[in-house]
């Protein structure tokens, strides 16, 4: 079946403008997670989903940063006004709703702000 | 709160050799602990991960993590080292109340021929 899907897999944007990665998770699976790598870095967490609950935001670095997502489908990561500290590859993991089940991460969207 | 130390920014070893990568990890109550791999130019994928049971456990690629509670530890090991197991790894920890999962900062593991 299909995995992950992000999109864009490249967004190359100037500092000060607003941009939108989209995540498709794995149908069916009802918790999705954002996740941020700096270069040669580990993953830092930003938000998770899960099912109807409120999204735990406790990651979100800043109030530039913002995501919602669609029932159980569509997720988007808003950057506003993004800066160049913000340039990094996020990624979108999807698992199923048994919090013991591991996560798929998709490919990643790479983000440069010039 | 919870955290992952992963105390090795690298490991080199010898093909043939075994391997050990270290993971020490602090939670609330009893964790859910996995271990992941990034290949270049690859998508993270899941290689092993301990719930509850055998504190040995088996994953993919011939890698297994022991569980040792009284150490907080889950080291991955692999008796014997390949060259295309060169990649980087992240040990990752969850609650078992929660979802939130926090990662380690990797260990770049280089296997030399």
């Amino acid at each position: 079946g299909a995995g992950v899907s992000q999109s864009p897999s490249n967004k190359v944007t100037e500092k000060g403008k607003d941009v939108e990665l989209r995540c498709d998770p794995i149908s069916g699976h009802t918790a999705l997670y954002w996740y941020r790598q700096r270069l040669g870095q580990g993953l830092e967490f930003l938000i998770y989903f899960q099912g109807n609950s409120a999204p735990d935001k406790s990651g979100l670095p800043s109030d530039r940063f913002s995501a919602e997502r669609t029932g159980e489908s569509v997720s988007t990561l808003t950057i506003q006004r993004t800066q160049q500290e913000d340039s990094a590859v996020y990624l979108c993991a999807s698992s199923s709703g048994d919090r013991a089940y591991e996560q798929y991460f998709g490919p990643g969207t790479r983000l440069t702000v010039t | 709160a919870q955290s992952v130390a992963q105390p090795e920014d690298q490991v080199n070893v010898a093909e043939g050799n075994p391997l050990t990568v270290k993971c020490t990890y602090s939670v609330s109550g009893n964790p859910y602990l996995f271990w992941y791999v990034q290949y270049p130019n690859r998508g993270l994928q899941f290689l092993l991960k301990y719930i509850t049971g055998d504190n040995l456990v088996k994953g993919s690629y011939g890698f297994e993590a022991e569980f040792n509670k009284s150490q907080t530890s889950f080291h991955l090991k692999k008796p014997s080292a390949l060259v295309s197991d060169s990649a980087l790894y992240f040990c990752a920890v969850r609650r078992t109340g929660g979802f939130k999962t926090i990662f380690g900062a990797g260990t770049r593991l280089f296997v030399k021929a």
